[in-house]
């Protein structure tokens, strides 16, 4: 089975200033994560995907996300927060090995603050 | 590359009605994924095609829920006797192939209200 967890449901942040949103996961294989931005009466888009190559994956718009193993973790960040930044991200997990099924957070919404 | 299109944008009936919706996947895309989302929660999984063929349902679709993909193609997905509890939006994505590293790539939703 496969999980993800958004620790936070809300980040607020000023315009400038850096952004974090947590993402944990549980994976029985080996994962693949993504990151995807659903803003207002739009689509989701991917933004960034870990698939067991580099630890540090670079995204679209500056954003980027380490996986850390021994934490299972799959945080995103950004140095520095644009007032069109804000939006729901989501974090997913699949898992290698056969049939699998994209698995989404909950969700964490983002706000910019001017 | 034109995209996922989902069609209608938006759909309110009553209760107790019948709706279909449609989903076109980017065209070389074999697997085809239909997602529901509600407010406040990230997409739900549930059903999702290889080609024509359906692989996989979610214990959420009832046996109101149906969906089809007959040539490989577009696919729908129907509810009978709709109840309030099936507002949400409707989601369908595709992806390249079953790779478990291959992005969906998400269509603009049908948006359900039932009345």
């Amino acid at each position: 089975a496969q999980s993800v967890t958004q620790l936070d449901s809300h980040v607020s942040v000023s315009e400038g200033t850096p952004v974090l949103l947590r993402c944990n996961y549980s994976s029985s294989y080996s994962p693949s994560l993504f990151w995807y931005v659903q803003h207002p009466n739009k689509g989701l888009q991917l933004l960034l995907k870990y698939t067991s190559a580099a630890t540090l994956v670079k995204g679209i718009n500056g954003f980027e996300a380490e996986f850390k193993k021994s934490e299972t973790s799959f945080h995103l960040t950004k140095p520095s927060a644009h007032m069109s930044d804000a939006a729901e991200y989501f974090c997913v997990v699949t898992r290698g090995g056969g049939s699998y099924i994209p698995t989404f957070g909950r969700g964490t919404s983002l706000i910019v603050h001017p | 590359d034109t995209g996922v299109s989902q069609d209608p944008r938006h759909k309110i009936t009553k209760r107790g009605q019948n709706v279909t919706f449609r989903c076109d996947p980017i065209s070389e895309h074999n697997r085809l994924y239909w997602y529901r989302q509600t407010l406040g929660q990230g997409p739900e999984f549930l059903t999702y095609f290889q080609n024509e063929a359906q692989l996989e349902k979610s214990r959420l679709l009832s046996d109101r829920f149906s969906a089809e993909r007959p040539k490989g193609s577009f696919s729908t997905l129907e509810i009978q006797r709709t109840e309030q509890g099936d507002s949400a939006m409707y989601l369908c994505a595709s992806s390249l192939d079953g790779l478990h590293n291959s992005p969906l790539h998400f269509g603009n939703g049908t948006r359900l209200t039932v009345t």
